[in-house]
């Protein structure tokens, strides 16, 4: 079966740092991936998603990430973190024949210190 | 813009009653699924749906039950609300077709359960 591990609970940076957010897979095959927003109290916010081709996928609000096929990873980062950054992101998983499920990891919560 | 709407955002029911939350989605998608969400333990599946009527059990369906009765809307049912059943709950939906298919959420439903 698929999973997905954010190693980081907790991450705080400075507005205007550069932020990584790492995210590791386990899947035999090629993965679908994303990568969710979710700010407090609300629902997640599709930030980007990997299916196929280019390994740096761009999203929106300036964040991109980049699929390792041979780290298993896809981690999230953005050049020049904002206050309105602060949320818990939430990376997942689908595969082919999953009929559409997703399988996510535990979030990362990040605080933007100004 | 897209849009899943679930109808109670907070709610406080006592041990042993029985609780009903209501989605509803405006995109016509064919999939709908009832995510558990926890600290610590990200999103869990309980139930997804792929078609009116039609029903699958999720990673921890124990304690829940589903409808789908008509495609625009799916509830989730605790026949027997418990402590332990305390949490966010989270509806989303996609369209049938590639695994990849973006899950769009509805902004959650906070349980608490005396």
């Amino acid at each position: 079966a698929q999973s997905v591990t954010q190693p980081d609970i907790h991450i705080t940076v400075s507005e205007g740092a550069s932020l990584e957010l790492r995210c590791n897979y386990s899947y035999g095959a090629t993965p679908y991936l994303f990568w969710y927003v979710q700010s407090p109290g609300q629902g997640l916010q599709l930030l980007l998603k990997y299916f196929s081709g280019d390994t740096l996928v761009q999203g929106i609000k300036g964040f991109e990430a980049e699929f390792k096929r041979s780290q298993s990873s896809f981690n999230l980062r953005k050049p020049s973190v904002h206050w309105s950054d602060a949320a818990e992101y939430f990376c997942a998983v689908g595969y082919t024949g999953g009929g559409n499920k997703l399988t996510f990891g535990t979030g990362t919560q990040l605080k933007v210190e100004l | 813009d897209v849009k899943v709407t679930q109808s109670s955002r907070y709610l406080v029911k006592r041990t042993g009653e029985k609780v009903f939350l209501e989605c509803v989605q405006d995109m016509d998608h064919e999939n709908m699924f009832w995510y558990r969400q926890d600290p610590g333990l990200g999103l869990r599946l309980i139930y997804f749906s792929y078609d009116v009527k039609m029903k699958e059990k999720g990673d921890i369906p124990e304690g829940y039950s589903v409808s789908r009765e008509k495609k625009e809307r799916f509830s989730l049912i605790l026949e027997s609300a418990s402590t332990n059943q305390t949490s966010m709950y989270l509806c989303a939906s996609n369209r049938q077709g590639a695994s990849g298919n973006t899950i769009y959420f509805g902004e959650g439903s906070w349980l608490t359960v005396v």
